[in-house]
């Protein structure tokens, strides 16, 4: 059961480069989220979805772009990555249920010089 | 504006003693709180959760207590094993279902031999 899966693991970009990170989930969860993590916070929300067709802004969204064409991807998107953007960033996806719980992917630790 | 807190970046305990994680918020309206376990190099994994409507919750050596009026609440681990150093992450949701985590900034654990 291969649960959320990242790709890549890790990444390099230089300033101004596009690219995308690559979220799966094999669990057929309708609800998938974008966090990402710095030194000394907390997880942040930058987008979610609660289902195909559907996504939103959560906290920190400037910089980041999303779509969900299907039930199993949720990718996200810098269009011209920025040093602020150097984080690691989490996927995660759940039931639409109350009570329940957000499984996370490995995670990618994206670097931007 | 930082919704939940935990405000030990850090704690240290001796192994098979009580470890005691707190963990505080500001929105009286989240219903819904988990507590993650978090590995270096790993994605969170989810440790235990309690809804708004209880004020304890068992599961194992892990045991979650939510004190409403007080918007706070804790996660005692007990025996504390070393297996059980990592970060650990409180989070809260507002709404039905995880897609919009709010987190804590973490807590290092260390359980010494």
């Amino acid at each position: 059961n291969a649960g959320v899966t990242q790709t890549p693991k890790f990444q390099v970009l230089k300033t101004g480069q596009s690219m995308t990170l690559q979220c799966a989930q094999d669990m057929n969860h309708e609800y998938m989220s974008w966090y990402r993590q710095d030194p000394g916070m907390g997880l942040r929300l930058i987008h979610y979805s609660v289902g195909a067709g559907i996504t939103d802004q959560g906290e920190v969204p400037n910089g980041y772009n999303v779509s969900r064409s299907t039930t199993e991807d949720f990718p996200l998107r810098l269009l011209s990555a920025a040093p602020s953007q150097t984080s690691v960033y989490f996927c995660a996806s759940s039931y639409p249920n109350s009570d329940t719980e957000a499984f996370f992917g490995q995670g990618t630790r994206l670097t931007v010089v | 504006d930082q919704q939940v807190k935990q405000n030990s970046p850090s704690l240290s305990v001796q192994e098979g003693r009580i470890s005691i994680l707190n963990c505080d918020y500001t929105n009286s309206m989240f219903d819904y709180f988990l507590w993650y376990k978090k590995y270096p190099a790993e994605g969170p994994t989810f440790l235990i959760s309690i809804s708004s409507i209880k004020d304890k919750n068992e599961d194992g050596r892990f045991t979650v207590f939510l004190n409403k009026s007080a918007k706070h609440l804790s996660l005692h681990i007990v025996p504390s094993q070393p297996g059980d150093s990592a970060v650990y992450f409180c989070a809260a949701s507002l709404i039905q279902g995880a897609q919009k985590l709010v987190f804590g900034q973490g807590t290092r654990l260390t359980i010494n031999p």
